[in-house]
């Protein structure tokens, strides 16, 4: 079945840091892939996604690149805010159209 | 344009209550998920509807879990009788199925606490 790992958590950088989560996955056929974000009390909102390899997501400053060849669609953003604290949540949909998770990683961005 | 809608935002009852979660999908959108979120098992997919049918219940718990979708505008998860175990936050999704591809958003999630 499908499966995501994601870089375990908790994440704690300075603002304007580099950030890097990284995520992998395992599907058959041709996976579509997002990455959401949770906000402290708040529910998930789509941040980007991928639908096919090659394709860079991206969306307030955040990217990510499917990389069919690594199962790869690792998260990066060049500088970090404050406000980016929140937990992190890649996920992927396959030939089965419910959405699989990974575990989340917790992002806290210190001023 | 209204997201995903959710209510109660926050629900607290005792074990043995029955519990009823709304959802009211994005307008046009020809799916909708329920999700549940715990510490211990993350995120996972309870049921989906298409078209105002049910789809895959395979995550629904067990036969104290029952969904609807009554019409293309609403849909409710009822839990009866609740136990302390299913304190979880519960999410609603909804999606537009186009061509293969589809992207599901989230509502705010009821919180559910059950004593």
């Amino acid at each position: 079945g499908n499966s995501v790992t994601q870089m375990e958590g908790p994440v704690t950088l300075s603002e304007e840091a580099f950030l890097t989560i990284n995520c992998t996955y395992t599907a058959t056929g041709y996976p579509s892939l997002f990455w959401y974000v949770q906000y402290p009390g708040e529910g998930l909102q789509l941040l980007l996604k991928a639908t096919k390899a090659d394709d860079k997501g991206s969306n307030k400053g955040f990217e990510a690149t499917y990389r069919k060849e690594t199962t790869s669609f690792h998260l990066e953003k060049g500088s970090v805010q404050v406000s980016d604290s929140a937990v992190y949540f890649c996920a992927l949909t396959g030939s089965a159209r419910q959405l699989t998770f990974g575990s989340g990683t917790q992002l806290t961005v210190l001023p | 344009d209204a997201g995903v809608i959710q209510s109660p935002r926050h629900e607290v009852t005792e074990m043995g209550q029955e519990v009823t979660l709304r959802c009211k999908p994005i307008s046009g959108h020809n799916s909708l998920f329920w999700y549940r979120q715990t510490m211990m098992r993350g995120l996972e997919l309870l049921i989906y509807f298409n078209n105002n049918v049910p789809i895959d219940d395979s995550g629904m718990p067990e036969d104290r879990f029952s969904a609807k979708m009554p019409n293309a505008s609403f849909s409710t998860l009822k839990i009866q009788p609740s136990e302390p175990r299913d304190s979880a936050v519960y999410f609603c999704a909804s999606s537009l199925r186009t061509g293969g591809q589809e992207t599901q958003y989230f509502g705010p999630g009821t919180r559910l606490l059950v004593l």
